[in-house]
């Protein structure tokens, strides 16, 4: 059974800090990571994919993989207060699914 | 502009009624996906389909029924037999096959509960 590990929190960081959210996998063979954003009551929003080793920027938004220790995450710089929601990680399983961690609540407080 | 639409955005069932959910897109995507989500948990494969006429199970399959005779369109059927169906229900689409592992997008969702 593939799985993806996220830390449920809440991770509660102060307004401007950087916040870091990771998640392992199980399935060695994968190839792509996604991260999505999904305020409470919403549908998930996808924020940024990375397929390569090493950092992916844009924005505020920096994805980090690391495939031989088999973990992705992402940090969010200079956090606001809109920040505040779960973050879902992602992983390419196979036939074009997508297998999905629980989830992490970021609450950013001023 | 191109997006995924789900209706309704609230449903109601009675016991031993079947429902159908509606899923839309206008993407051009081949693939298409629905999901379950349960209050602080995260996401659960129900049914997929990679291409018109042609869908195959997820982990929680069973109580659900899908269809696939549009490209455009992946109905849910949420039968009698899922004695549990209350739930956030999302669908999503991703380009497919011949795109490699392309990023899901995902319509609004619909909430369905018991009466």
């Amino acid at each position: 059974q593939k799985e993806v590990e996220q830390n449920s929190g809440p991770l509660s960081v102060p307004e401007g800090a950087i916040a870091s959210l990771n998640c392992t996998y199980s399935d060695r063979g994968s190839q792509s990571f996604f991260w999505y954003r999904q305020y409470s009551g919403k549908s998930p929003e996808l924020i940024m994919f990375i397929y390569s080793n090493g950092d992916k920027e844009d924005g505020r938004f920096t994805a980090q993989l690391n495939k031989a220790s088999q973990y992705v995450s992402l940090l969010i710089r200079d956090s606001q207060p809109s920040d505040s929601a779960t973050y879902l990680c992602a992983v390419a399983g196979g036939y074009n699914k997508l297998i999905f961690g629980a989830g992490t609540r970021l609450a950013v407080h001023p | 502009d191109g997006g995924i639409t789900q209706s309704p955005k609230y449903l109601f069932r009675k016991e031993g009624q079947n429902v159908t959910l509606s899923c839309e897109q206008n993407l051009n995507h081949d693939a298409m996906y629905w999901y379950r989500q349960d209050p602080g948990q995260g996401l659960r494969l129900i049914y997929y389909s990679q291409i018109v006429n042609d869908f195959q199970k997820g982990d929680i399959a069973e109580g659900y029924s899908v269809s696939r005779e549009k490209k455009e369109s992946f109905p849910l059927t949420v039968t009698s037999a899922q004695k549990n169906p209350t739930a956030f229900y999302l669908c999503a689409s991703s380009i497919g096959l011949t795109g490699g592992n392309q990023p899901q997008h995902f319509g609004d969702g619909t909430r369905l509960s018991i009466l």
